[in-house]
């Protein structure tokens, strides 16, 4: 079953611009991960952030996460269109192996 | 490390046929998952196996489906006497068991059953 939901379901955006994505779930977590799934492809993992943490950077990318809210956000800075993907946040919950997905935002960048 | 690998890419079946699909991990993992994915949805958990020994299944997983890790490296999905509603997208992950669960997913193997 999905853990959450992605936020918008589709965004679209010019190239050169930021694009926010949110991701809300529903039970505790370990952590939360974002992944990025080009269409018909398998999905490649971007960023583990940890229940303890509020906040990781990597590259061009922002990953917020707030436990009280039990939400997270992923900031893409200046998008490209090669960045024209859906994206997918999954939580790792105690006591369970398996990761939980959201369903998605679809993202498409202009150039 | 050339990552997760699944075979085939494609599958296309008739209804009430049988079909198998193969995931190679990452060499030095021993966590492996597959997961199915249909169209506008993320990816739904089906198994996790930890080395040869299947720890869980899903209630996604019917009678129908069944996987093996004979000898927990790669592993092997069939799905018996095929539905048009198995068709799907059918992922496989694998992860290090101290690494947080962060699982690394391979290409995929789409099924379409006629």
């Amino acid at each position: 079953s999905q853990q959450g939901e992605e936020d918008p379901q589709a965004l679209s955006i010019q190239e050169g611009e930021n694009a926010t994505m949110n991701c809300s779930y529903k039970t505790s977590i370990n952590n939360l991960q974002w992944y990025r799934q080009n269409s018909g492809r398998g999905l490649v993992h971007l960023i583990l952030i940890r229940s303890n943490e509020r906040e990781k950077h990597s590259g061009r990318l922002r990953v917020t996460l707030d436990t009280s809210k039990k939400s997270s956000s992923l900031l893409i800075t200046a998008s490209r269109a090669a960045d024209t993907a859906s994206y997918f946040c999954a939580t790792s919950n105690p006591g369970a192996n398996n990761l939980f997905f959201g369903t998605g935002t679809r993202l498409t960048v202009i150039p | 490390d050339t990552g997760v690998s699944q075979d085939p890419r494609h599958k296309i079946t008739k209804r009430g046929q049988n079909v198998t699909f193969r995931c190679d991990p990452i060499s030095e993992h021993n966590r492996l998952y597959w997961y199915r994915q249909t169209l506008g949805q993320g990816p739904e958990f089906l198994t996790y196996f930890q080395n040869e020994a299947q720890l869980e299944k899903s209630r996604l997983l019917s009678d129908r489906f069944s996987a093996e890790r004979p000898k927990g490296s790669f592993s092997t999905l069939e799905i018996q006497r095929t539905e048009q509603g198995d068709s799907a997208m059918y992922l496989c992950a694998s992860s290090f068991r101290t690494s947080y669960n962060e699982q690394f997913f391979g290409p995929g193997t789409r099924l379409t059953v006629l």
